[in-house]
């Protein structure tokens, strides 16, 4: 019973660089959610995604950001022309049912510590 | 949107004393309010939960409170132990599942 696997768990990219940030939801699950965590604050939601469907992208930065759930593989988030601003660990989630309750829950993975020179 | 405050940002306590951390949020149609515990190098996890529909929620040495009114809720953990330190963040939820995080509470409990 996997849960939620991000790869690569932490990259190096210089200014200018492209970044490719990985996440498979739990088995059986489709809902994936993108947040990101700068230095000493909280989560801060990016995108929201189902297979082969953007469900909301308020959070994301309008250039340079995007994501991408395909019908087969991980769900990908592209970083493009990085810069130390982007400098931050990146977490995604999968939508999962708390039995106990009935509720939704989101689950995260370990994230993606991504460091940019 | 969603604002979430959280305080205080770090808390100190001793093994064996109580820990409450605060939040309040400013969107009343939020009504699903989580916390998470964060370890170093760790994503965060769920520890607890309370929808709006309930004021008190309990679970072993964690308790969440809310009050819809005043917009706010807390998380009260009792009997401190050392392995409960870590940062801690609370949430309020939007459309679609979505959260609003508070910046969050580094908690330090001392042996």
């Amino acid at each position: 019973n996997a849960g939620v696997m991000q790869n690569p768990r932490h990259l190096v990219r210089r200014r200018g660089q492209e970044a490719r940030l990985r996440c498979s939801p739990m088995k059986g699950h489709s809902h994936v959610y993108w947040y990101r965590q700068l230095p000493e604050e909280g989560l801060k939601f990016m995108v929201y995604l189902q297979k082969e469907n953007i469900i909301d992208e308020s959070g994301m930065p309008k250039e340079r950001f995007s994501a991408e759930f395909p019908k087969e593989g991980p769900s990908i988030l592209r970083i493009q022309q990085v810069v130390r601003g982007d400098s931050a660990a990146y977490f995604c989630a999968s939508l999962t049912t708390d039995f106990s309750s009935g509720a939704n829950v989101l689950t995260f993975g370990a994230g993606s510590r991504l460091t940019v020179l | 949107g969603e604002n979430v405050e959280q305080h205080p940002s770090t808390l100190s306590v001793q093994e064996g004393d109580s820990a409450v951390i605060k939040c309040t949020y400013s969107d009343s149609a939020s009504n699903y309010f989580p916390w998470y515990k964060q370890e170093l190098g760790k994503g965060p996890q769920l520890i607890i939960d309370i929808r709006s529909n309930v004021g008190e929620k309990k679970d072993q040495r964690i308790a969440v409170t809310l009050n819809k009114t005043a917009k706010h809720f807390s998380l009260h953990i009792t009997e401190t132990q050392p392995e409960d330190s870590a940062v801690y963040f609370c949430a309020a939820e939007q459309g679609y599942s979505t959260l609003t995080f508070g910046k969050g509470t580094m908690l330090l409990v001392s042996p």
